[in-house]
């Protein structure tokens, strides 16, 4: 069964770092492309990064590209967003999701995601 | 960047309802469009990629098609189980962008 567990939300002011993690199980991590989502209280979902199976490529969107940056550890099966100089409009709900389907950013099995709250 | 529209934004249906949902795409995406359907509080659950393939363990009466720049989802006969919010995406090329969504409400 493949699950995804997210760590690491927090409460806390803007200007702020956090890091959060993904820990994977279930299937074999090394060979899949990784994702984060977020959705805004009340809002849709926005593709947030993903991360290619060995690390070396990464995709960012436009409103946290230079501030956010997604790694991931093979032989930890953990996938990792560092979020730096965090804004208000970074409050969400953050999903990490496994890729799948051949396609840039496509994915089937999302974790429960974990909650980033921007406030001063 | 590509443009999701789905319509309509919301929608009220019976249970044994034909559902349709439409998504529509700024430029050519060929198949690349995938749906998922979120339940309050819950993740987002993946039901079909490739415009018309289902996942894996998701019930036939939910079914895609389209291509190119229009899209539906199609639910045959709507169970209570199936009120929820729906999102199409597009994964033709980064950054893959999502509908607003579509929410399917009892009547």
């Amino acid at each position: 069964e493949v699950r995804l567990l997210e760590s690491g939300g927090a409460l806390l002011q803007p200007g702020g770092s956090l890091r959060l993690s993904c820990a994977a199980s279930g299937f074999l991590f090394r060979s899949f492309d990784m994702t984060w989502v977020r959705q805004a209280p009340g809002k849709g979902l926005e593709w947030v990064s993903t991360i290619s199976l060995s690390g070396g490529n990464t995709y960012y969107a436009d409103s946290v590209k230079g501030r956010f940056t997604v790694s991931r550890d093979n032989s930890r099966n953990t996938l990792y967003l560092q979020m730096n100089n965090l804004r208000a409009d970074d409050t969400a709900l953050y999903f990490c999701a496994k890729g799948c389907c051949g396609g840039s950013g496509m994915v089937d099995y999302w974790g429960q995601g974990t909650l980033v709250t921007v406030s001063s | 960047d590509i443009q999701m529209t789905q319509s309509p934004s919301s929608l009220s249906a019976s249970v044994g309802d034909r559902v349709t949902i439409t998504c529509r795409a700024s430029q050519d995406i060929r198949n690349y469009l995938a749906w998922f359907q979120q339940k309050p509080g819950e993740a987002p659950k993946s039901l079909i990629y490739a415009a018309s393939s289902l996942q894996t363990g998701v019930p036939s009466k939910f079914s895609g098609s389209g291509s190119g720049t229009e899209f539906t989802l199609t639910i045959s006969s709507l169970q209570p189980e199936d009120f929820a919010t729906y999102y199409c995406q597009h994964y033709i090329h980064y950054p893959p962008t999502f509908g607003g969504g579509t929410n399917v409400e009892i009547k």
